[in-house]
């Protein structure tokens, strides 16, 4: 059974603080690593999909690099504002997706 | 603007009752899913349908059924063969099941059973 793994669980960070957190996933049979935002109230959004070992993307603060060799990922975000506060899930395709549990992130003003 | 309608939005469900929540979407996409989200847990996977008039089970289908008779449309019926049917269930799409291509998502429905 393939696992996707998120840590922390949850953070809590002030405003203007950087943060990041990590997705582990199998290293062997990579195709792509998805990153989703997932704010209360509201539907997941595609933050982004990353295909190529190195890989680099970035959406305003919100950067994320991806190792497949080692099989993960780190999202950062940086100078985190409260609109930031959502839950971050990252997606590995295989056979059929499978999302991790998520990281639950608060920012406090 | 384009993207995936779901309804209800909250669901009551009396036990031994079968009740179908809708997801349309008007994105042209070919892929359509459905997952569960159960408290402290990921999104588990409970159908999906490549094209229309054809789906797949996912991880845990037991209980539940589905129809892509059209596209834009992908409902999600859960039977009284569910036994615990009590969570938030989330409908999305792709343009198809290419791992290249992310999931746009509706905004789920909650269901209850009373």
């Amino acid at each position: 059974i393939l696992n996707v793994e998120q840590s922390p669980q949850s953070l809590h960070v002030q405003e203007g603080d950087s943060t990041n957190f990590t997705c582990s996933f199998p290293s062997s049979n990579f195709y792509a690593l998805h990153w989703y935002r997932w704010e209360t109230a509201k539907s997941p959004e595609a933050l982004f999909v990353m295909t190529l070992n190195g890989d680099e993307k970035k959406k305003g603060r919100i950067s994320a690099t991806l190792n497949t060799k080692e099989g993960y990922s780190y999202l950062y975000i940086k100078g985190s504002q409260p609109e930031d506060s959502a839950t971050y899930l990252c997606a590995f395709p295989y056979d059929k997706v499978i999302f991790g549990p998520g990281t639950s992130l608060s920012v406090i003003p | 603007d384009g993207g995936i309608t779901q309804s209800p939005k909250y669901l009551f469900r009396k036990e031994g009752q079968n009740v179908t929540l809708s997801c349309e979407q008007n994105l042209n996409h070919d892929a359509m899913y459905w997952y569960r989200q159960d408290p402290g847990q990921g999104l588990r996977l409970i159908y999906y349908s490549q094209i229309v008039n054809d789906f797949q089970k996912g991880d845990i289908a037991e209980g539940y059924s589905v129809s892509r008779e059209k596209k834009e449309s992908f409902p999600l019926t859960v039977t009284s063969a569910q036994k615990n049917p009590t969570a938030f269930y989330l409908c999305a799409s792709s343009w198809d099941t290419s791992p290249n291509y992310g999931y746009t998502f509706g905004s789920g429905t909650r269901l209850t059973v009373v």
